[in-house]
């Protein structure tokens, strides 16, 4: 079956502008996350999400940063007034149910670079 | 604090020859611990999860290894190939998420 789909694949925006990333989950998977690579780092959890349960928020930077899933499927990230650190790779991963006994299938990235 | 750490080094090693990635960690205590390989441009791809009451897991070439102890997880490579060449990552739950560590990239030259 189709694996996690995210888009677009790269965003290149100015500074001072807000971007969406969408993130597509495996179907029948209650559970998702939002990550940030930074080139030659490791995976920054931001948000978690859990079937319809207050989502799990507290890697999100700063205010500038939220997300929403519908339907419990697809889910946006939006960055607000992005900023040049905003730079990175998105990635988003789901899995069957939440909590760490279950493996996590990620998406391609978006790429997202601010100038 | 709270902190993960894998060899930021690269791995270099030589084909056949069996890799061995490390993980620590610090002021956790996780339930389970889970390893990851990321290829450049990808997403990371689910390899293998080990419980705390686990000491070993196997999957064909590959064993990983939890000493809750040490505070440490192994990763082995036995008989290595250059196709293995890519970023291993570690993450371990906190709270029901997965914390990663910022990986470890192996090279396997013929």
């Amino acid at each position: 079956g189709a694996g996690v789909s995210q888009s677009p694949s790269n965003k290149v925006t100015e500074k001072g502008k807000d971007v969406e990333l969408r993130c597509d989950p495996i179907s029948g998977h209650t559970a998702l996350y939002w990550y940030r690579q930074s080139l030659g780092q490791g995976l920054e959890f931001l948000i978690y999400f859990q079937g319809n349960s207050a989502p799990d928020k507290s890697g999100l930077p700063s205010d500038r940063f939220s997300a929403e899933r519908t339907g419990g499927s697809v889910s946006t990230l939006t960055i607000q007034r992005t900023q040049q650190e905003d730079s990175a790779v998105y990635l988003c991963a789901s899995s069957l149910q939440g909590g760490s006994p279950y493996e996590q299938y990620f998406g391609p990235g978006t790429r997202l670079t601010v100038t | 604090s709270q902190k993960i750490e894998q060899n930021s080094e690269a791995l270099n090693i030589q084909e056949g020859k069996t890799a061995t990635l490390t993980c620590n960690y610090t002021n956790y205590s996780p339930a389970y611990l889970q390893w990851y390989r990321q290829d450049p441009g990808r997403g990371p791809v689910f390899l293998l999860l080990i419980r705390e009451n686990e000491k070993e897991k196997r999957k064909e070439r590959l064993k990983v290894t939890f000493d809750t102890t040490l505070k440490q997880s192994l990763f082995h490579i036995t008989a290595s190939q250059p196709a293995d060449s890519a970023t291993y990552l570690c993450a371990l739950d906190d709270t029901d998420k997965l914390i990663f560590g910022t990986g470890t990239r192996l090279q396997v030259f013929p």
